[in-house]
Order: structure tokens, then sequence, then C-alpha cells
């Protein structure tokens, strides 16, 4: 069965700091990778995704993750962190073919951002 | 991006009555609707996929009988929570994709569920 861990709950990092938001993953196929960013009684925003090629990905708001098959992970980074950064991220895991985009959720990581 | 469209954003509700959420796709066909849970300081539980046309597909755990789940058009998914009580309030949230947006899935902004 698929599962995604993400092992913290809270981070709090101050404004121009950099960031880095864990995510593992247990899969038993090639998977198809996902960030997402939720603010407040909010629904969800794909930051990036990752199925192939280049190991790190670009995405939105300056974010950027890196896929590394060795250590099954998927980990969220940002150069300098914006107080607008402030938000619950989730990674997700789902199937590259078949199931559409049936995603598994990790717990999520609360961002909190000191001025 | 694509834009999905969830109403109402909140609801307030009497246990034993019926609630019915929305999911719309504005901008694309939604060949396949994803119905998720929330719970305070919790991640996503998928509860049901549905595809248009057919029956829904429920998680395990899931009662369909207690959340109903209606994909009857391209653009339109209704989850309806019927004799709702507290235990069922929640954040729930649609996600859609289909048609030329391929294979990623977008998010409505989700519905919170106050049963009183």
């Amino acid at each position: 069965a698929q599962s995604v861990t993400q092992p913290d709950i809270h981070i709090t990092v101050s404004e121009g700091a950099s960031l880095e938001l864990r995510c593992n993953y247990s899969y038993g196929a090639t998977p198809y990778l996902f960030w997402y960013v939720q603010s407040p009684g909010q629904g969800l925003q794909l930051l990036l995704k990752y199925f192939s090629g280049d190991t790190l990905v670009q995405g939105i708001k300056g974010f950027e993750a890196e896929f590394k098959r060795s250590q099954s992970s998927f980990n969220l980074r940002k150069p300098s962190v914006h107080w607008s950064d402030a938000a619950e991220y989730f990674c997700a895991v789902g199937p590259l073919t078949g199931g559409g985009n049936k995603l598994t959720f990790g717990t999520g990581t609360q961002l909190k951002v000191e001025l | 991006g694509a834009v999905v469209s969830q109403h109402p954003s909140w609801v307030i509700c009497k246990s034993g009555t019926s609630v019915k959420i929305e999911c719309r796709s504005l901008d694309f066909q939604a060949t396949t609707m994803f119905w998720y849970r929330q719970f305070p300081k919790q991640s996503l539980m998928l509860m049901a996929t549905s595809n248009e046309g057919s029956k829904a597909t429920y998680e395990q755990g899931v009662e369909k009988d207690k959340f109903l789940i209606n994909h009857a058009s391209l653009t339109l998914s209704t989850l309806t929570v019927t004799s709702a009580h507290p235990e069922d309030s929640s954040f729930y949230i649609c996600s859609a994709r289909g048609g030329l947006k391929g294979t990623e899935a977008f998010f409505g902004q989700g519905t919170r569920l106050t049963v009183v």
C-alpha cells in the first residue's frame, strides 16, 4: 500500500530564511509525486509535481523539490521564505498509470513565518 | 490553472437533515471527480471517486448510503450528506480532472460543514 510521511507537523522559520519540508513515500512502482499548499479554510493549490525526467523540479512561488529514489524522498525547498508562505503544505503520491489522480496525502506540515 | 468551484463554502445544518455540496468544473470537462474529507489539523482522506455517468467508487469505511455522490454531467458532481450528525462536521473538498487538462486534478476551495 502506498503511504506518505511528513515527519514535521510544525515548522517555524524567519522571513528570508531558507526552508526545507520533508516528505518520504512508500510506493510499489514509479510514483507520481506532488506538493500542495493550503491556506486556512481554502482548497489545495498545486505547487509542483514530478513523474519523470530531471529529479529537481521547479514549481510556482519560488518552490522546488528534489526526487531522490534511493531515499524515497521528495523534499520541498525554498531559498528565501516570505511571510505569505505561511500555510499548510501537503505531499502526495499517486500512480503514474491507472487510478487517475487517486492521491494519498501526507499529514501535512504547518509552516509559520516569523517576521 | 483550471477552475473548480465548490458551493457552498460553508453550511450549518441541524442534526438529521441532509446537505448537498456542489462541485463544478468551470472551464473544462471533468470526467473524474474526487471527494475528500479533512478533519481539523489532519490530512485529506479520499472518500470516493466518481466518473461521469457511472456510480461512484467508495473507499473502504465510507458509507455510500450516507454520502451520496452524483456525477451526472461533465461539469458537475454533488455530494449529499444524508441524515447528518455532528460527527459528520468536517471540511469537504472535491477535485476534478479530465478533458484538455489531462491527468492533473484541480481542487475546489472546500466546504465547511457544521452539524448542530
